[in-house]
């Protein structure tokens, strides 16, 4: 069971877009950062978001992050279909002094 | 370009001792960020192990907390993983990574590519 709670899994047709959820509580996500990683298959996680909604260069602008109170959303515009992945919401959790990560949501791109 | 390579013994019986070790590459381990530990079960989520600074402050995971030790090798660039008493619970891919800060609550980036160790007599 994990902290951050995110649907198993998304799907979408290419061109359309998705949002995946994570929500949390007042210790991780109503207090601190929220970060996603994509998970292509069979290769590490790699840093999609960082601090809510900033994206690393080389990131595309069709992806985007959003927070509000203990909850955080990603979106995907103009799915593609390299775009199929599992992706995973985290946040620093004060109360546990520790790092904690959404179970991940598998996007299927149709 | 910081780089991050995991290795250790891909095989571990049950009630050893896993050892990983992470070598850093193109970026100085004592330059002031925390160096983190992740697993990710077959099939599963991601699981924060522990991180630890040069100076060698750590956190670690409450679950794990007394089965890990994480130490840091500033002269050969690198930092290692001890998880002790392990079962087949522990069979992961083990992945390390950067801190993007002085802080534990920095985020991660950028990850090894991950060791999967297993378990099994």
């Amino acid at each position: 069971q994990s902290v951050l709670t995110q649907p198993p899994s998304a799907s979408g047709t290419p061109g359309q877009r998705v949002t995946i959820s994570c929500s949390g509580s007042s210790s991780n996500i109503g207090s601190n950062y929220v970060y996603w990683y994509q998970q292509l298959p069979g290769t590490a996680p790699k840093l999609l978001i960082y601090k809510n909604n900033q994206r690393p260069s080389g990131v595309p602008d069709r992806f985007s992050g959003s927070k509000s109170g203990t909850s955080a959303s990603l979106a995907i515009s103009g799915l593609r279909s390299e775009d199929e992945a599992d992706y995973y919401c985290a946040a620093w959790d004060d109360s546990l002094s520790g790092w904690v990560f959404g179970g991940g949501t598998k996007l299927t791109v149709l | 370009q910081v780089q991050l390579q995991e290795s250790g013994p891909g095989l571990v019986k049950p009630s050893e001792t896993l050892s990983l070790t992470c070598a850093v590459s193109g970026y100085s381990i004592s330059s002031g960020c925390y160096w983190g530990w992740i697993r990710q079960p077959p099939g599963k989520g991601l699981e924060w192990i522990g991180s630890i600074y040069h100076s060698g402050s750590t956190y670690h995971n409450t679950s794990l907390k007394s089965r890990v030790t994480i130490s840091v090798d500033t002269s050969k660039n690198q930092f290692s993983l001890k998880l002790s008493s392990v079962t087949a619970a522990d069979t992961a891919v083990y992945y390390c990574a950067r801190h993007v800060g002085s802080a534990a609550w920095d985020w991660f980036d950028p990850w090894g590519q991950g060791t999967l160790v297993t378990v099994s007599s």
